[in-house]
């Protein structure tokens, strides 16, 4: 089983959407978590921690379930610019230091 | 503010040569790591380095070498190029893998592609 599992997507929308990207993660002992965005042939940039209590960064929101080790990210309102695969990224410390990325949920909005 | 400076940004390899790709970061970051990025497989950790002379493997280590003997520098190199090491390749920083949220989040390298014939 890998450590972080993506739904691969496409997820194919029209702008003014409202799309929903899930996560799992497997180690129990994962202490932080990430969503970051890649646009095609770009390296991977944060679009936001996710926190415990859950967090909001204008049109988009991140929750986390710790018991069901499970991340969501929910995007509103779509719009063109959000095209772009989402990565969900979880650091370990067990037995080292490792940042563990999903294989990424790639979005498609259109107009 | 430079960040993360990778090179080169492209290069094409005969089987069996040696390279080495250099990753470079003025920000002062304790952790530092190389990524492979091949289709529908997401980012996977080549190796990384939790400060200068500290380095480790992470999940696909075989054919790489790393040293970290500064801060700021964390080449990557390929002791003898497979085509299976095609791939584009990423070094990423941070402050730091443990404590605040915050401190763990990465600023990556533009990425290197690599071809190996």
């Amino acid at each position: 089983r890998k450590e972080v599992e993506q739904d691969p997507g496409p997820f194919n929308v029209p702008e003014g959407a409202t799309v929903a990207f899930n996560c799992t993660y497997s180690n129990s002992a994962s202490q932080s978590f990430f969503w970051y965005r890649q646009d095609c042939r770009k390296e991977p940039k944060l679009l936001m921690s996710v926190y415990s209590s859950g967090n909001e960064d204008g049109r988009f929101t991140a929750q986390l379930n710790r018991a069901s080790q499970y991340i969501s990210l929910l995007i509103r309102d779509s719009k063109l610019s959000d095209s772009a695969t989402y990565l969900c990224v979880v650091n370990l410390n067990t037995g080292g230091f490792k940042t563990i990325f999903g294989a990424g949920t790639r979005l498609f909005v259109k107009a | 503010n430079a960040g993360v400076t990778q090179t080169p940004k492209f290069q094409v390899l005969k089987t069996g040569q040696s390279m080495t790709l250099q990753c470079a970061q003025d920000m002062n970051h304790e952790y530092m790591s190389w990524y492979r990025q091949d289709p529908g497989m997401g980012l996977r950790l080549i190796h990384y380095s939790v400060g200068a002379g500290i380095t480790d493997q992470g999940e696909v280590p075989n054919g790489y070498n790393v040293s970290r003997s500064t801060t700021e520098d964390f080449p990557l190199r390929l002791l003898s190029a497979a085509p299976s090491q095609t791939s584009v390749y990423f070094c990423a920083s941070s402050y730091s893998p443990v404590g605040r949220v915050e401190a763990n989040v990465l600023t990556f390298g533009a990425g290197s592609r690599l071809t190996v014939l």
